[in-house]
């Protein structure tokens, strides 16, 4: 099983829809989480961090669940800019970063 | 001013020559990582430095071997270069996670293409 696992779309949305994406992880001592926004051929860059009691950032909410090791993404509103390959990222300890192999996001006119 | 910078952003070079990756950083991190994404888009630690010592090295093959001159700069040489190196490598630096956030801030990757 992989440490990090996530959907890897594409998915295809219309301008204004919302969008969700889902990440497990397998490391249940794990210590934190991320949501990273990569676009084609650039590096990944933070999106947001994960806190248990859920975070919004604009029209952007994470939420984890340390039971179910789950994490998620819901992005509403979407606009064409949003189109990128979203990486759930969890931090195993010892400073280890491990990236999920991403959800594509395409979002037409 | 660039926070995370590596050289060169392009890299083509024929199996079995040897070649270095350089990477700074001006954001006073304490730690510094390597990563490598393949062809599928996965990427994958290789190596982690916190204050110029090894901490991590994801069982990467000996012909990779990492160089911390000092916690601003993690320097990446590879011997040998075979096809299957041949990948988008990113340096990354966070800083200590004394509050739990570490956050890693990306160069801008080096394309090295083996031929």
């Amino acid at each position: 099983r992989k440490e990090v696992e996530q959907d890897p779309g594409p998915f295809n949305v219309p301008e204004g829809a919302t969008v969700a994406f889902n990440c497990t992880y397998s490391n249940s001592a794990s210590q934190s989480f991320f949501w990273y926004r990569q676009d084609c051929r650039k590096e990944p860059k933070l999106l947001m961090s994960v806190y248990s009691s859920g975070n919004e950032d604009g029209r952007f909410t994470a939420q984890l669940n340390r039971a179910s090791q789950y994490i998620s993404l819901l992005i509403r509103d979407s606009k064409l800019s949003d189109s990128a390959t979203y990486l759930c990222v969890v931090n195993t300890g010892f400073q280890k970063l491990v990236f999920g192999t991403g959800t594509r996001l395409l979002v037409s006119p | 001013d660039t926070a995370v910078s590596q050289t060169p952003k392009y890299l083509v070079t024929q199996m079995g020559n040897d070649k270095s990756i350089k990477c700074e950083q001006n954001l006073g991190h304490d730690t510094m990582y390597w990563y490598k994404q393949d062809s599928k888009k996965f990427l994958k630690i290789m190596f982690s430095y916190n204050n110029k010592e090894l901490i991590i090295n994801e069982t990467v093959p000996n012909r990779f071997s990492p160089k911390s001159p000092d916690k601003a700069h993690l320097n990446l040489h590879i011997n040998s270069l075979e096809l299957g190196d041949s990948a988008v490598y990113f340096c990354a630096s966070s800083p200590v996670p004394g509050n739990g956030n570490t956050e890693a801030f990306f160069g801008q990757g080096t394309r090295l293409t083996v031929v």
